[in-house]
């Protein structure tokens, strides 16, 4: 069925490391969006990205969208421990009417201080 | 302004038990919606509602029931239990076309079915 995967599964990481977790999908969305939950708490949404080749940035969060918009990433510069959580990306394949939204299954990113 | 929020917290369930969740959300959202998560797997979508009264099938519908009878409630409910069923479970809404409004989560409900 229509998948979006991601990885990497888990990383750990130096404070003060870069981090990066990839998102890809079988066929072409509509559109993607990103969201971290903290370890015990829910999903919060960070960002949407619409265009092909679209890149947001968010203080030390960096957001592109792929030009084929089959693919996205996550690159976080300079992590800290308050980046610690589960990043999920979650992309729209189909129609409005008759579409669905899809979340990867998550990157789970753990800060050594 | 409480969002979305979730009840119970956390269930217990032995097998062949039914059990409604409730989520409600005071934001006047069109859409809501029910996923579980389990470990590895990231979210998958139960079931969905577009509106007061209308409800569609996700990814994984089989051994779930919901129900949008008000608009700020959407209720999931498990018949008979089982096993498979142990996850959270996370209820979400938007404003309107979730292809491209950002979804709110709620605090989660804690299954477990022995």
């Amino acid at each position: 069925g229509q998948q979006v995967m991601q990885i990497p599964q888990y990383q750990h990481v130096q404070e003060g490391e870069d981090f990066t977790t990839y998102c890809n999908s079988s066929t072409t969305l509509s559109n993607i969006q990103w969201y971290k939950q903290r370890p015990g708490g829910h999903p919060v949404f960070l960002i949407q990205l619409v265009k092909s080749g679209e890149v947001k940035k968010q203080k030390r969060l960096t957001f592109q969208f792929g030009e084929a918009k089959k693919n996205s990433s996550l690159h976080i510069t300079a992590t800290q421990t308050t980046d610690v959580g589960t990043y999920f990306c979650a992309g729209f394949m189909g129609s409005s009417n008759t579409g669905k939204l899809i979340f990867g299954q998550g990157t789970t990113l753990q800060v050594k201080p | 302004n409480a969002g979305v929020t979730q009840t119970p917290k956390f269930r217990v369930l032995k097998t062949g038990q039914s059990m409604t969740l409730l989520c409600a959300q005071d934001m006047n959202h069109e859409y809501m919606y029910w996923y579980r998560q389990d470990p590895g797997m990231g979210l998958r979508l139960i079931h969905y509602s577009v509106g007061e009264g209308t409800t569609a099938k996700g990814e994984v519908p089989d051994g779930y029931n919901v129900s949008r009878l008000k608009k700020q409630n959407f209720l999931l409910g498990l018949e008979s239990a089982a096993p498979s069923q142990t996850s959270v479970y996370f209820c979400a809404s938007s404003y309107s076309r979730w292809d491209y409004n950002e979804q709110f989560f709620g605090p989660g409900t804690r299954l477990t079915v022995l």
